[in-house]
């Protein structure tokens, strides 16, 4: 079994638009629907974003949305905010396997 | 308000054991599956352990079974990680995490384990 593929880093400016992406297999990301995303501050617990590929928790901004195209799940966070700087996760719940992690800077 | 609180780690020496501990608050443990997650210094997420609802069934991350066991008793909301035969790459911090549906939807703050000499 692999860990899931995200880039290691992502930026973009205030009020523009990013997307991470995580790239898994058929089994893990393209036809299983229990993906999720964690965002991490440094030195904080990870904080659940998106689960089951597109689903928002409650009390997290509409400015982070969560898509599938093939084997390949993503995160987008829009109109970012400096708050947004932080390190991403995504993980399928199939294998348990978390992404690499992608480290976003808001420039 | 839905809480974890982890404790227990420490400084031990290869070889060596120890206890991790996890108080839940504001939820009864027992409606959930249970977790442990770790995160070596500088490194990204690794899933460690997992327990069901009524402890029959326990799962484990390869490098670590045999080694480490995971407990729970829900009348304490309690959740536990016994980690025995301590290696140097089992340093990290350990987040001790509730599961929803398919995720994770709760973490604690993690304490910190070091193996070392």
């Amino acid at each position: 079994q692999s860990a899931l593929t995200q880039p290691p880093s992502a930026s973009g400016s205030p009020g523009q638009s990013v997307t991470i992406s995580c790239t898994g297999t058929s089994s893990d990301v393209g036809d299983y629907p229990y993906v999720s995303w964690y965002q991490q501050h440094p030195g904080k617990a990870p904080k659940l974003m998106i689960s089951e590929v597109t689903k928002r928790p409650s009390g997290v901004p509409d400015r982070f949305s969560g898509s599938k195209s093939g084997n390949t799940a993503s995160l987008t966070v829009s109109g970012l905010q400096a708050e947004d700087e932080a390190d991403y996760y995504c993980i399928s719940w199939k294998t348990k396997l978390f992404g690499g992690g992608t480290k976003l800077t808001v420039l | 308000e839905v809480q974890l609180l982890e404790s227990g780690g420490g400084l031990v020496q290869p070889g060596g054991s120890l206890r991790l501990s996890c108080a839940a608050s504001g939820f009864s443990i027992s409606r959930s599956w249970m977790d442990w997650v770790r995160q070596a210094p500088g490194k990204g997420l690794e899933w460690v352990a997992s327990i069901k609802q009524d402890g029959t069934e326990k799962y484990y991350v390869g490098s670590v079974k045999g080694r480490f066991t995971i407990s729970r008793d829900n009348a304490q909301n309690s959740l536990w990680l016994q980690m025995n035969s301590l290696r140097a790459e089992d340093t990290a911090i350990y987040y001790c995490a509730k599961e929803g549906t398919g995720n994770f939807d709760f973490w604690g703050q993690g304490t910190l384990v070091t193996v070392s000499s």
